[in-house]
């Protein structure tokens, strides 16, 4: 596809149970970023990706997040326990380089709803 | 903490006003950029600005830049309903250039038909 996809596009779970979401970047786009939203909020940067490997973690909330990234595409943000605090809409972007250089392009994202 | 912080954080114009957002950063930076963000979903870029630069236009956009404020602003003019969104700022943590984008809590312009 043209632009970075995301799924699912809503997510409902009940607490505690573990979820995964998917981000899709753009083709050849090396910088992949996980953001968080909440109702009415900026961005919460989580964690970013250059390649495979994950230079910045500093972001996630607790261990009960994370993320991986397979052959410099698709990555899964994995949430464990949910809790109800966690809800949010998770945005994923991708640029062809970290830094502030280059334009990040932003998926849909993904509304997830803990009940 | 911040690095930027978007102000006025609600802004209510009619249409075909100008609408100007400010946003204010801590540390110097390599460039600045301007996103916008329609009902809560993906941010959509609209300008970048680099540090030496000091004023910037797209189409009904004009982005300026003091660093020796540490501020940049984003000017609307002619403000259209479509324009209703929120706005964003992003700069980077530190002068290497190789952070991620931090962005601001941004500003809800709200453009009146």
């Amino acid at each position: 596809g043209a632009g970075v996809s995301q799924s699912p596009s809503n997510k409902v779970t009940e607490k505690g149970k573990d979820v995964e979401l998917r981000c899709d970047p753009i083709s050849g786009h090396t910088a992949l970023y996980w953001y968080r939203q909440s109702l009415g909020q900026g961005l919460e940067f989580l964690i970013y990706f250059q390649g495979n490997s994950a230079p910045d973690k500093s972001g996630l909330p607790s261990d009960r997040f994370s993320a991986e990234r397979t052959g410099g595409s698709v990555s899964t943000l994995t949430i464990q326990r949910t809790q109800q605090e966690d809800s949010a809409v998770y945005l994923c972007a991708s640029s062809l380089q970290p830094g502030v250089s280059y334009e990040q392009y932003f998926g849909p994202g993904t509304r997830l709803t803990v009940t | 903490s911040q690095q930027g912080e978007e102000d006025p954080q609600a802004l209510s114009i009619q249409e075909g006003e100008n609408a100007t957002m400010n946003c204010s950063y801590k540390t110097s930076i390599n460039n600045l950029q301007w996103y916008r963000q329609n009902s809560g979903r993906g941010l959509v870029h609209l300008i970048l600005i680099r540090s030496n630069e000091r004023e910037k236009h797209s189409g009904r956009l004009r982005v300026t830049l003091d660093t020796s404020k540490k501020s940049s602003s984003l000017l609307i003019t002619a403000s259209r309903a479509a324009d209703t969104a929120s706005y964003f700022c992003a700069t980077d943590l530190s002068f290497s250039g190789n952070t991620p984008l931090v962005f601001g809590k941004g500003t809800r312009l709200s453009v009146i038909a």
